[in-house]
């Protein structure tokens, strides 16, 4: 049973360009959150999606968006990279909204220079 | 004042200790919890929830909960150097019907030969 995956695995892009990154949830679950750990922080939640529609959203702002595809995966897009976006970008997978257990993918680290 | 708030370590304990982790929550409507072990470099691994007053039991984990309070804790029975790593705890937010985590900074445990 595959768990959740994500790619790249690490990114560097220079200040104002565009990223996306890509998640593939554990086998089962229907729904997808993205969160944001900057370094010595605890994740903090970006946005997530539930039937292809994002149902909630963290404090980010418009230049953070994404996708969730009928199959289950999703993207997050992030438009005019500022320095302060370099993090860990965790996808967590879960069942039913959200609701009970979620479960984290590996992450991709972006580096913004 | 923070949502989670947990002490940042680092927590020094011997080789077959037990490990005591703490963690507070601001919020009186948090129903469910969860501990999540990182290691450096790595992505948030579930070791247990917990949603009832009382203590919950897994392995060397114990898990108690004390919503009077609004107090969480973690405690690690005869502790190893593996069990070194970042400790997150995190509560469930929901809102319209839609679930999130809301996470801590994390506790740093060294657990030293």
């Amino acid at each position: 049973d595959a768990g959740v995956t994500q790619s790249p695995t690490h990114l560097i892009k220079t200040r104002g360009q565009q990223v996306t990154l890509r998640c593939s949830p554990k086998s089962g679950h229907d729904t997808v959150s993205w969160y944001q750990q900057a370094l010595g922080q605890g994740p903090q939640f970006i946005f997530q999606y539930y039937e292809e529609e994002e149902r909630q959203r963290g404090n980010f702002p418009d230049r953070f968006s994404g996708h969730q595809f009928p199959n289950y995966s999703s993207e997050l897009n992030v438009n005019a990279l500022l320095l302060g976006d370099s993090a860990l970008y965790l996808c967590a997978s879960s069942f039913d909204r959200g609701l009970g257990e979620q479960y984290f993918g590996p992450g991709t680290r972006l580096t913004v220079t | 004042q923070k949502e989670v708030e947990q002490n940042s370590g680092p927590l020094s304990v011997p080789e077959g200790a037990i490990a005591s982790l703490n963690c507070t929550y601001s919020d009186r409507g948090s129903q469910s919890f969860f501990w999540y072990r990182q290691y450096s470099g790595k992505s948030p691994e579930l070791i247990m929830f917990i949603y009832s007053n009382g203590d919950k039991e897994d392995g060397r984990f114990t898990a108690q909960l004390n919503k009077a309070s609004q107090y969480v804790s973690l405690l690690i029975r005869d502790s190893q150097p593996s069990d070194s790593a970042t400790y997150l705890c995190a509560r469930e937010a929901f809102s319209g019907g839609y679930n999130k985590l809301i996470f801590g900074a994390g506790t740093r445990l060294a657990v030293h030969p």
